[in-house]
């Protein structure tokens, strides 16, 4: 079973640019979350996709992130215009339908890094 | 607010001896979840070990444990028999709401460095 997928695995932008990562969670999971770790800093919530609507999205910095999940399967983060604070590892994660039993771990991508300049 | 602690930033242990990595936690909900993550260098988050609020056991999973304090609001994770392969970050996390709901938070990472 392939894992969660993220590209591209590093991305260096100029501040205004625009930028779009994407994710490719394990087929079959309804659940998708963006996270995002500044360097040296905690990891954070962004939003929350269950197939294609967005559950939560109050982890959202601002107006300039704009995520998408059409079709429930893959999703993209796209950041426009680029700031210097956006740096950061952008990670997605995946896991099955809330159940029971299977409620406990997501499973996550290896990240994107991305530096804008 | 709800909120993960983790104090050391960084460790260091004697291969083939144990480390605990200290986590607390904070949250006003009765059911909740905590989770530890490892980051090698190459980046993957790798799930570790899952706790539930309602689980009287510590969890275990091969050489990882969990020391669970509720009352305290600590679920610090336990390695015994360091490896040198287990240098990495650690990351403590919780996710807390209801199904359907689920939020997940997560602490600043411990950066454990396993000497030969």
């Amino acid at each position: 079973e392939a894992g969660v997928t993220q590209f591209p695995s590093h991305s260096v932008i100029e501040k205004g640019q625009t930028v779009t990562l994407r994710c490719d969670p394990i087929s079959g999971h309804d659940n998708l979350y963006w996270y995002r770790r500044v360097m040296g800093k905690e990891i954070k919530f962004l939003l929350h996709f269950v197939k294609e609507s967005k559950q939560d999205e109050s982890g959202m910095p601002n107006n300039r992130f704009l995520a998408e999940r059409t079709g429930g399967t893959y999703s993209t983060l796209k950041v426009q215009p680029a700031e210097l604070e956006d740096s950061g590892v952008y990670f997605c994660a995946s896991s099955p339908r809330d159940d029971f039993v299977r409620q406990r771990e997501q499973y996550f991508g290896p990240g994107t890094r991305l530096t804008v300049t | 607010a709800q909120k993960i602690t983790q104090t050391q930033p960084g460790m260091f242990v004697q291969e083939k001896e144990a480390v605990t990595l200290d986590c607390t936690y904070d949250t006003s909900d009765q059911s909740y979840g905590l989770f530890w993550y490892k980051q090698p260098s190459s980046g993957e988050m790798i799930f570790l070990i899952y706790q539930g609020s309602y689980d009287e056991q510590n969890a275990t999973e091969g050489r990882y444990s969990l020391n669970f304090q509720k009352a305290r609001k600590s679920a610090n994770l336990v390695i015994s028999a360091s490896q040198l392969g287990d240098s990495a970050m650690y990351f403590c996390a919780m996710r807390e709401g209801t199904s359907g709901t689920y939020k997940y938070i997560f602490g600043t990472g411990t950066r454990l460095k396993v000497l030969a």
